[in-house]
């Protein structure tokens, strides 16, 4: 079983859809949860963190499930800038530091 | 406020040729610095992590390496590429504390041909 695991998609979705995305992770020590936005052929921006008690930015809401170990991110009223891979991310500390592993990504495609 | 740099953005190598990518930090002192890559249609693999100067831990064997001869430099080598090593190749950096974000670098795109 991977560390992190996604459903890669694609979510083709209308614009103005609500769209939700699960991410589960294995590791039950895990201490902190991304989501991260990877466009085509760039770099993974940091889109937000995730919080025990959930948070909220925008269209943007984000939860975590500690007891099934899953993260969410819930899009809301979609746009078309909003296609792009998201990328979860979680972190577990080791002696080393600050290990950060990702899912293989989400691909999301809003459509006119 | 940090930045990172890395370079070249892209990069063209014959198998057997050798690699070297760089990787600069700025704003910040003594960072976490990370090497990712990531082949067609995957995931982000973690190659190798550097706590201090000196300090590199591998992830992953196989025929790269990693050097970190200044505080906030990174750089990434090898002396002869395959064509499996072609991807996306990501610097990371971040502050030491467990639970910090990773902030990426623009990337390098890399075709072993």
């Amino acid at each position: 079983r991977k560390e992190v695991e996604q459903d890669p998609g694609p979510f083709n979705v209308p614009e103005g859809a609500t769209v939700a995305f699960n991410c589960t992770y294995s590791n039950s020590a895990s201490q902190s949860f991304f989501w991260y936005r990877q466009d085509c052929r760039k770099e993974p921006k940091l889109l937000m963190s995730v919080y025990s008690s959930g948070n909220e930015d925008g269209r943007f809401t984000a939860q975590l499930n500690r007891a099934s170990q899953y993260i969410s991110l819930l899009i809301r009223d979609s746009k078309l800038s909003d296609s792009a891979t998201y990328l979860c991310a979680v972190t577990s500390s080791n002696n080393a530091g600050n290990m950060l592993t990702f899912g293989g990504g989400t691909r999301l495609m809003v459509k006119p | 406020s940090q930045t990172i740099h890395q370079w070249p953005a892209t990069l063209v190598q014959p198998v057997g040729s050798p690699l070297s990518l760089e990787c600069t930090v700025e704003g910040t002192s003594n960072p976490n610095l990370y090497w990712y890559r990531q082949a067609a249609g995957r995931g982000l693999q973690l190659l190798f992590y550097s706590v201090g100067i000196g300090q590199i831990s591998s992830e992953v064997p196989q025929n790269l390496s990693a050097s970190r001869p200044q505080d906030r430099q990174f750089i990434l080598s090898s002396k002869k590429l395959l064509l499996s090593d072609s991807g996306f190749y990501l610097c990371a950096w971040s502050w030491v504390s467990v639970g910090n974000t990773i902030y990426f670098g623009e990337g390098s795109w890399l075709t072993v041909v």
